[in-house]
């Protein structure tokens, strides 16, 4: 069974840090892209980042270029986001995601995400 | 990359169909088969219904349907159900920025 489990959320103040986990099992981690995507409260989902399985080749959304960094080890089949300089609103849960195949098309797993909240 | 305009709301009786339109541009909709449905149901994560315009994940009911024309597609439920009350983004692949998502519809069983 495939199976992603997000931590790492809580709340921080405006320009704080925080850095998320993904920890995966039932499948190969490292034959898939991963990425993360947020939802904030209330709203809709937003793609913020992805990366190769390799590492080689990662994309941000514009948002959150030279804040956030997300990496991986596929050693411990886990991936991560680093969040600094973090805003009101980056407020969301974060869902990390593995895609379909090994390209990138479609995302078909989801972990049940976990929440950052930005506020002082 | 600007968001998929999806329509706020779709409403249906049990049994009837809802069609839910989302609407890109030639950079990402009308570029790519790689279109894909999600139901969301509260304080839940998404669940892929449909991919690459109108393929079915194993388990998927095939009341699910998915369709596509130039840079708009869309989601077709048909025999509305209670359990299909939730919400629906569409998302296409978009290249570079690969994931762009949709507004987002609440479907309401009446």
């Amino acid at each position: 069974e495939v199976q992603l489990v997000e931590s790492g959320g809580g709340l921080v103040q405006p320009g704080g840090s925080l850095r998320l986990s993904c920890a995966v099992s039932g499948f190969t981690f490292s034959t898939y892209w991963m990425s993360w995507v947020r939802q904030a409260p209330g709203k809709g989902l937003e793609w913020v980042a992805n990366i190769k399985q390799d590492g080689s080749e990662i994309y941000y959304v514009d948002s959150v270029k030279g804040r956030f960094t997300i990496s991986r080890d596929n050693a411990k089949n886990s991936l991560y986001l680093q969040m600094n300089s973090l805003r009101a609103e980056d407020t969301a849960v974060y869902y990390c995601a593995r895609d379909i195949a090994p390209t990138v098309t479609t995302l078909l797993y989801w972990g049940q995400g976990t929440l950052v909240t930005v506020s002082s | 990359q600007s968001a998929l305009t999806q329509p706020p709301s779709a409403s249906g009786s049990p049994g009837q169909s809802v069609t839910i339109s989302c609407t890109g541009t030639s950079n990402d909709v009308g570029r790519y088969k790689y279109v894909s449905w999600y139901q969301q149901h509260p304080g839940k994560a998404p669940k892929l219904m449909i991919y690459e315009v109108s393929k079915r994940p194993s388990g998927v009911p095939d009341r699910f349907s998915g369709s596509k024309s130039g840079n708009t597609a869309s989601l077709t439920v048909s025999g509305l159900q209670a359990e299909d009350e939730a919400d629906y983004y569409c998302c296409s692949y978009a290249g570079s920025n690969p994931y762009v998502f949709g507004t987002g519809t609440k479907v309401t069983v009446l």
